[in-house]
């Protein structure tokens, strides 16, 4: 079936270092591809999201770029903050009713 | 609007206990799911609804169940509660306009402990 696979954290980082989390999905089809982002104690919340090939999603400073030659959907970020600590899930739908989850990765930004 | 609001927060239950977590959204959206998310890993389908009175299994339901009797709600229900449902619950809700390429939107969660 389909996946999405994401690198495994914890991501340790200092503040104003570049961030990049991997995120490949299986390309049986062209799924819509998502990161939502989860704060300490919270629910998931969309952070960005791309509907097709070559789409670049973009919030809060993180980008991710669909690229169907390397099925990937990485996140990045130039500088991160210490108010971007928390667990960041990559996702996609593939022409689906559901999303398929990664399993998440924990980032840790140090002042 | 509230978006998705879940209750209670936090529960501690007694093994073989029964409760209802509840889920409403007050944005109109007809799709509705109930996840569960275990330390350390990602989320996990448990049920889903497309609308009112229309509900299917996600990927671990056993144990649940669910019912959908209007936009709003979508109660699940745990029977004989075991130690292997505790989790963090999160119901989310997402538009039918748009298909799959519309975002869910995620309520705060619910924290189970089943001692």
């Amino acid at each position: 079936g389909n996946s999405v696979t994401q690198m495994e954290g914890p991501v340790t980082l200092s503040e104003e270092a570049f961030l990049t989390i991997n995120c490949t999905y299986t390309a049986t089809g062209y799924p819509s591809l998502f990161w939502y982002v989860q704060y300490p104690g919270e629910g998931l919340q969309l952070l960005l999201k791309a509907t097709k090939a070559d789409d670049k999603g973009s919030n809060k400073g993180f980008e991710a770029t669909y690229r169907k030659e390397t099925t990937s959907f990485h996140l990045e970020k130039g500088s991160v903050q210490v108010s971007d600590s928390a667990v960041y899930f990559c996702a996609g739908s593939y022409n689906t009713d559901k999303l398929i989850f990664g399993t998440g990765t924990r980032l840790q930004v140090f002042p | 609007n509230a978006g998705v609001t879940q209750t209670p927060k936090f529960r501690i239950l007694k093994i073989g206990q029964s409760m209802t977590l509840q889920c409403t959204q007050d944005m109109n959206h007809n799709y509705m799911y109930w996840y569960r998310q275990d330390p350390g890993m990602g989320l996990k389908l448990i049920y889903y609804s497309v609308g009112a009175g229309i509900t299917d299994k996600g990927e671990v339901p056993n144990g649940y169940n669910v019912s959908r009797s209007t936009t709003e709600d979508f109660p699940l229900r745990l029977e004989l509660a075991a130690p292997s449902q505790t989790s963090v619950y999160f119901c989310a809700s997402r538009d039918r306009a748009g298909g799959s390429y519309n975002e869910q939107f995620f309520g705060p969660g619910t924290r189970l402990t089943v001692l």
